[in-house]
This record gives structure tokens, C-alpha cells and sequence, in this order.
């Protein structure tokens, strides 16, 4: 059983660029969850999806927008790359029925020069 | 709001001896809090968790957890400490009626020697 995929797992942008970030969450997990962790910081919440929906944001500008697909799997999509964005962005799914048990995926390191 | 506290960015322990890693929390209403552990290069890997129920929490690995609502703590701990252990430890909560934001303390490395 797999557990949460990302992709990739190194990129490197300039300023100003898009990115798009993929994860595919446990098998039968239908939530996921975005994190954001800037080096020496613990993870900051960016957002949650479930049924194709965002359900709950957390203190990150509308250039952070994301997206599920009906097979649970989800992006990350952050436009006008600043320097700060620069963090390892996690992905983390669950069950709707037991959110407090998250598995998070390994990662995907992004650098903004 | 709510917030996380871990005091220590590192704490330093001997093998065999027992550890202890602090966490603090700030949360309206009752909490719900975990502790996550971060290996290099890794994600995060869940230990434990306490929602309501007996103070004491047991998880993974051999640690646990004290919750102690007086004191706003939920310290994690293990009776003997591993050269394995070594890793970034987190403390998160989130609160009732938010189901979906998890608060993640900024860590605590720990460090195990021989």
C-alpha cells in the first residue's frame, strides 16, 4: 500500500514564476492537506481539500490556490513567486471520519532564486 | 487563537537515560494535541495524539505523552532513550471547532548520544 506521494521532490524557480505542486494521497484517503515549512519552522497550514472543495485556509495570500480531482489526488498551485516562498511544502491526507490521524507525504523542496 | 510553545530547540540526552520534550498550547475550548516526528528528509511521522481520556498517552516507538490541563502542557516522553530517537520532534494542536487547521509548534531537535 502506497502511502502519500509528491511531486516533484526538488524545484527551483525565480521570482515571479508559477509553480504547480502534485501529491497523491494513501489509498482510500478522500482529504488532503498543505502544508507550508519554511527551514527551521514547524509547518504552517495553508489549506484542506475535501470533495473536490476547499474546506478551510489558513493566513496565506490568494496566490496559494489549489485544486482536488475526484480521484482525491491534489495540486498546489502558487503564482508571483517571492523569495519567501522559498520552504518545503507537505502534503498530508486523512479520512474525513478521522481527520486527526494525518499521513503526510515526503515533501516538495522549493527554492525561488 | 491558537498557538503552540516548545521551549527547547534542542535537547540533548544520554542512551539510555529518560528524555523529555516540552509543549505548551494555547487553544479555546478543549484541545486536541499530537506530536509529530520529522526525520532528514522526510515527512512528518505521527507518534501520538490525545482528544480526551486518561493524561497519559501511549504511541509509537516506545514514547508517550502527559496532558495536563492545569498547566496547558502535553510533554512528550520515553522512559529510555535510543540513538534512534535522534530527530525533529513537533508538537501540534488545533482546537474543537477546527477540524481542518492543525497549529505546529516550531520543533525541537533531539539529539541522543551514545
Amino acid at each position: 500500500d502506497a502511502g502519500v506521494t509528491q511531486s516533484p521532490t526538488h524545484l527551483i524557480k525565480t521570482r515571479g514564476q508559477q509553480v504547480t505542486l502534485r501529491c497523491s494521497p494513501k489509498s482510500g484517503h478522500d482529504t488532503v492537506s498543505w502544508y507550508q515549512q519554511a527551514l527551521g519552522q514547524g509547518p504552517q497550514f495553508i489549506f484542506q481539500y475535501y470533495e473536490e472543495e476547499e474546506r478551510q485556509r489558513g493566513n496565506f495570500p490568494d496566490r496559494f490556490s489549489g485544486h482536488q480531482f475526484p480521484n482525491y489526488s491534489s495540486e498546489l498551485n502558487v503564482n508571483a513567486l517571492l523569495l519567501g516562498d522559498s520552504a518545503l511544502y507537505l502534503c498530508a491526507s486523512s479520512l474525513s471520519g478521522t481527520p486527526d490521524t494525518q499521513y503526510f507525504g515526503p515533501g516538495t523542496r522549493l527554492t525561488v532564486l | 487563537a491558537q498557538s503552540v510553545a516548545q521551549p527547547e530547540d534542542q535537547v540533548n540526552v544520554a542512551e539510555g537515560n529518560p528524555l523529555t520534550v516540552k509543549c505548551t498550547y494555547s487553544v479555546s475550548g478543549n484541545p486536541y494535541l499530537f506530536w509529530y516526528v520529522q526525520y532528514p528528509n522526510r515527512g512528518l511521522q505521527f507518534l501520538l495524539k490525545y482528544i480526551t481520556g486518561d493524561n497519559l498517552v501511549k504511541g509509537s516507538y516506545g514514547f508517550e505523552a502527559e496532558f495536563n490541563k492545569s498547566q496547558t502542557s502535553f510533554h512528550l516522553k520515553k522512559p529510555s532513550a535510543l540513538v534512534s530517537d535522534s530527530a525533529l520532534y513537533f508538537c501540534a494542536v488545533r482546537s474543537y471547532s477546527s477540524a481542518s487547521k492543525i497549529i505546529f509548534g516550531s520543533g525541537t531537535r533531539l539529539s541522543i548520544r551514545p
